[in-house]
């Protein structure tokens, strides 16, 4: 089963409004999650690294004051899309690091949200 | 439940050809991606399967047999940069994606 989950699977906005996506780790502590974006059979282009506990590390070109991420337990990190418009409309990724000696710092991956913004 | 399997590490030679299978049972299917990824780079597409059969594209080809829940990703002529963990993930009746666990693909001279 998933060990990385996310929350909503789908959400419609509308334009103007704020919309916050759930990126949870299910069985174990991740200090560090990433956020993607990912267009349709395109790479998944990473938004931001979510630290656990400090401000998150984002990507030239992303704008913080838009895709506002918070990283406060080792279990779940939040991305919030403020202001959405259309064009914000896409699917968003999250993954985390299993950073226990077993894991070997595998990286999980999310189901993926989609965001349509109306 | 769902599940994607895919094995979690392979070794080949520079120059030869390896096959990496995954096996999927999801709730539904609206396709089968395989990603490529470097450790501390996000995902690489390589390419999308939604009908039987093989894709080519270059060095890499992915087949897909939707009755047997099989995929597989073939690369050839292998370099040393094709040194990378290879993701494969299933999106499902609710276009959510479900993801196997990645198989780390060493290349040896």
């Amino acid at each position: 089963g998933a060990v990385v989950s996310q929350h909503p699977s789908w959400v419609i906005c509308k334009s103007g409004t704020s919309v916050k996506i759930e990126c949870r780790s299910l069985d174990f502590q991740a200090t560090t999650m990433f956020w993607y974006r990912q267009f349709p059979k395109q790479s998944l282009m990473l938004m931001a690294t979510s630290n656990e506990g400090s401000k998150a590390t984002y990507e030239q070109g992303v704008e913080k004051d838009k895709f506002l991420i918070n990283h406060a337990s080792l279990t779940l990190s939040t991305l919030t899309v403020t202001s959405a418009h259309p064009e914000d409309s896409s699917f968003y990724i999250c993954s985390a690091r299993d950073i226990t000696a077993d894991s070997g710092n595998t990286i999980y991956f999310g189901e993926g949200s989609w965001l349509t913004v109306v | 439940g769902q599940n994607i399997d895919q094995p979690t590490e392979m070794t080949a030679t520079e120059g030869a050809i390896v096959q990496i299978n995954c096996t999927y049972q999801t709730s539904g299917f609206n396709g089968l991606f395989w990603y490529q990824q470097h450790a501390g780079e996000a995902p690489t597409f390589l390419s999308y399967n939604v009908l039987d059969g093989l894709e080519e594209k270059g060095r890499f080809s992915s087949f897909l047999s939707r009755s047997k829940g099989y995929s597989y990703l073939l690369l050839k002529e292998l370099q040393m940069k094709d040194s990378a963990s290879y993701l494969c993930a299933v999106m499902d009746s609710n276009y959510q994606l479900i993801w196997g666990a990645g198989t780390k693909l060493i290349i040896k001279p």
